[in-house]
């Protein structure tokens, strides 16, 4: 059974473009989180979402990110126009959901903006 | 807001020898869970132990163990027999146990303390 994947595993943009992060989550999983890992820092929470439905972005900037999991395919973050602050590792997790549901986290997205 | 607070930044320990990570967290909470991750240059954040706040009984994962006292709010990590495998980041993240809301599948993570160990 195949992890949490996650591509590409390094994204190099410059400032101004758009970067489009992917996530697969684990077979049977539906519920997925996206976490932001600056350096020197723990992960901190960005987004939950379903198929279909956002649940909470309570963590997400207001403006340039977005997030979808669509019915079929990857899970994506969106950040347009990046800026040299959101260079950070992006993590993606999922769980089959359930209060007693660990989260299994792929290996990350380093997102560099030059 | 729950915060949780990881004071050592780095911890080193001889192979072979147990070494104790700590954490501390802040809640109002009574009902929750905590964790403990591995995070190694890899950069795969990988699940070590969880306790549930209700158990008294504390967590145990081979040579992993966790000291749980509730009442101070502290979650510390005992490694026994180290390897040289264990040398990673280690952080320790808190989530609360019933859905009250925005936030409450979130995961909150301390900074990580940087494991070392020699040979």
């Amino acid at each position: 059974n195949a992890g949490v994947m996650q591509n590409p595993r390094h994204l190099v943009r410059r400032r101004g473009q758009e970067a489009r992060l992917r996530c697969s989550p684990m077979k049977g999983h539906s519920h997925v989180y996206w976490y932001r890992q600056l350096p020197e820092e723990g992960l901190k929470f960005m987004v939950y979402l379903q198929k279909e439905n956002i649940i909470d972005e309570s963590g997400m900037p207001k403006e340039r990110f977005s997030a979808e999991f669509p019915k079929e395919g990857p899970s994506i973050l969106r950040i347009q126009q990046v800026v040299r602050g959101d260079s950070a590792a992006y993590f993606c997790a999922s769980s089959p959901g359930g209060e007693n549901s660990p989260l299994h986290f792929g290996n990350g997205t380093r997102l560099t903006v030059t | 807001a729950q915060t949780v607070t990881q004071s050592q930044p780095e911890m080193s320990v001889q192979e072979a020898e147990t070494v104790t990570l700590s954490c501390t967290y802040d809640t109002s909470e009574s009902d929750y869970y905590l964790f403990w991750y591995k995070q190694p240059p890899s950069r795969q954040m990988i699940l070590v132990i969880r306790q549930e706040a209700y158990k008294q009984q504390n967590a145990t994962e081979n040579r992993f163990s966790v000291n749980f006292q509730k009442a101070a709010k502290s979650f510390s990590l005992k490694i026994s027999d180290s390897q040289l495998g264990d040398a990673a980041m280690y952080f320790c993240a808190y989530r609360s146990s019933t859905y009250s809301g925005a936030g409450s599948y979130q995961l909150t993570f301390g900074k990580g303390t940087k494991l070392s160990v020699i040979p």
